[in-house]
């Protein structure tokens, strides 16, 4: 079964414009992370935001911030204040705490971003 | 620098044959991992290590081979019978098994 799903195959956002990545989830576990990344046309994959179950507040670094809604499983995140540079493929992930599946990320399938001027 | 390094950047290989991607890291993280990336997909993890000489199956194991002899080096041999190894093959480490994990460049492997 689908962990991690991701609606939004592609979008286009206008430069300085928010965005919200849609990222749902699918655990039993009440301990769990949701990751997000964004991989550019280069391939590598770099790591923006993270946040924990546990955690109270929504998980923030600079322009990158997480829209978490526990009941509802999901984990948006918001881009504000678009920049070209920003036009990339960004991942969810999530990180489970059972024995079997510890320190694994399972991965969405992804969410094209491209930045327009 | 500390940094995750892998080589080549692009490796053709001719079908039936074994091959070796390299993956180092300077991080001095103890937990590694090797996932493979299809064209317009996410993220498979094929094996990782928590520890030196230490490592695990991923979800698409089968095919594929690892060694963790050294804790900067995690290398993944694609062998023979890895039915389609033609993919964008991505190491990773991060500083304990589940914390935040940090990419290398990648290897994109085309098998002829």
């Amino acid at each position: 079964a689908q962990k991690i799903t991701q609606t939004q195959p592609g979008m286009f956002v206008q430069e300085k414009e928010a965005v919200t990545l849609d990222c749902t989830y699918d655990t039993s576990d009440q301990s769990y992370g949701l990751f997000w990344y964004k991989q550019p046309s280069s391939g590598e994959m770099i790591f923006l935001i993270y946040q924990g179950s546990y955690d109270e507040q929504n998980a923030t670094e600079g322009r990158y911030s997480l829209n978490f809604q526990k009941a509802r499983k999901s984990a948006n995140l918001v881009i504000s204040a678009s920049q070209l540079g920003d036009s990339a493929m960004y991942f969810c992930a999530m990180r489970e705490a059972v024995i079997d599946s510890w320190g694994k990320l399972q991965f969405g399938a992804g969410t094209q971003v491209v930045v327009t001027p | 620098d500390g940094g995750i390094t892998q080589s080549p950047k692009y490796l053709f290989r001719k079908e039936g044959q074994n091959v070796t991607l390299s993956c180092e890291q300077n991080l001095n993280h103890d937990a590694m991992y090797w996932y493979r990336q299809d064209p317009g997909q996410g993220l498979r993890l094929i094996y990782y290590s928590q520890i030196v000489n230490d490592f695990q199956k991923g979800d698409i194991a089968e095919g594929y081979s690892v060694s963790r002899e050294k804790k900067e080096s995690f290398p993944l041999t694609v062998t023979s019978a890895q039915k389609n190894p033609t993919a964008f093959y991505l190491c990773a480490s991060s500083i304990r098994l589940g914390n935040e994990q940090f990419f290398g460049p990648g290897t994109r492997l085309t098998v002829l």
